[in-house]
């Protein structure tokens, strides 16, 4: 069964401090993604990866950057955390080409910005 | 650019019910297809996935979904909806990119 963890699954941080949220997957997947989720918007796409050493900006990156320094490990940066971002995070790998496309989620991360 | 719009934000259904969840599409050429069910708390999960070929395909726990080119819509439907079905429901599209793009969800709620 594939498996992405992340961690932590609930953060508090203060308005301008710096904020790391960890994703691992053991699938062996080649692309890795950052979603935020908010009421009324669904999932939207912050930043995604293609393989180690590799970022993309996806629709919403203001605000974030991502690293992703290996195979199983890809990171959210945010530099200086506002409450706008407050919200739940989703991390996702995947391999989407063709027929055998799919992508699985992990479980979330809570993160509220005061 | 590709899109999906759930246009139900909340459904409401009796348990032993039929149901269909609304998707429309917009996408320029064959698109691939995709519906995840989010349990509370939990992440998302595959239901099923369409991509070119037979247009009615079948997903988990009696779940399936129809393609139509011709009304740019991917509706789900289930026979008899169980309680443990109390979920909200993604609609997605696959970008040219291998990125999905998500609708914003229907929250399905199950009457006794």
């Amino acid at each position: 069964e594939a498996a992405v963890t992340q961690s932590p699954r609930n953060k508090v941080a203060v308005t301008g401090g710096k904020v790391t949220l960890s994703c691992n997957q053991t699938n062996n997947h080649n692309n890795m993604y950052w979603y935020r989720q908010d009421t009324g918007h669904g999932l939207r796409l912050i930043h995604y990866s293609y393989g180690a050493g590799s970022t993309e900006k996806g629709d919403i990156p203001d605000g974030y950057k991502a690293s992703r320094p290996s195979q199983e490990n890809f990171s959210l940066i945010l530099e200086l955390a506002t409450p706008s971002q407050t919200s739940v995070y989703f991390c996702a790998s995947g391999d989407l080409g063709g027929r055998m496309a799919e992508q699985f989620f992990g479980p979330g991360t809570r993160l509220t910005v005061l | 650019a590709q899109s999906v719009t759930q246009p139900d934000a909340r459904v409401t259904v009796s348990e032993g019910a039929s149901l269909q969840l609304r998707c429309k599409y917009s996408y320029f050429g064959t698109p691939y297809l995709f519906w995840y069910v989010q349990y509370p708390r939990q992440g998302l999960q595959l239901l099923l996935k369409y991509y070119p070929g037979d247009p009615v395909v079948q997903g988990v726990n009696g779940f399936e979904a129809e393609f139509s080119k011709s009304n740019s819509s991917f509706h789900l439907r289930k026979a008899s909806v169980h309680w443990s079905d109390w979920a909200v429901y993604f609609c997605a599209v696959l970008s040219n990119y291998n990125v999905l793009y998500f609708g914003s969800g229907t929250k399905l709620t199950v009457e006794p």
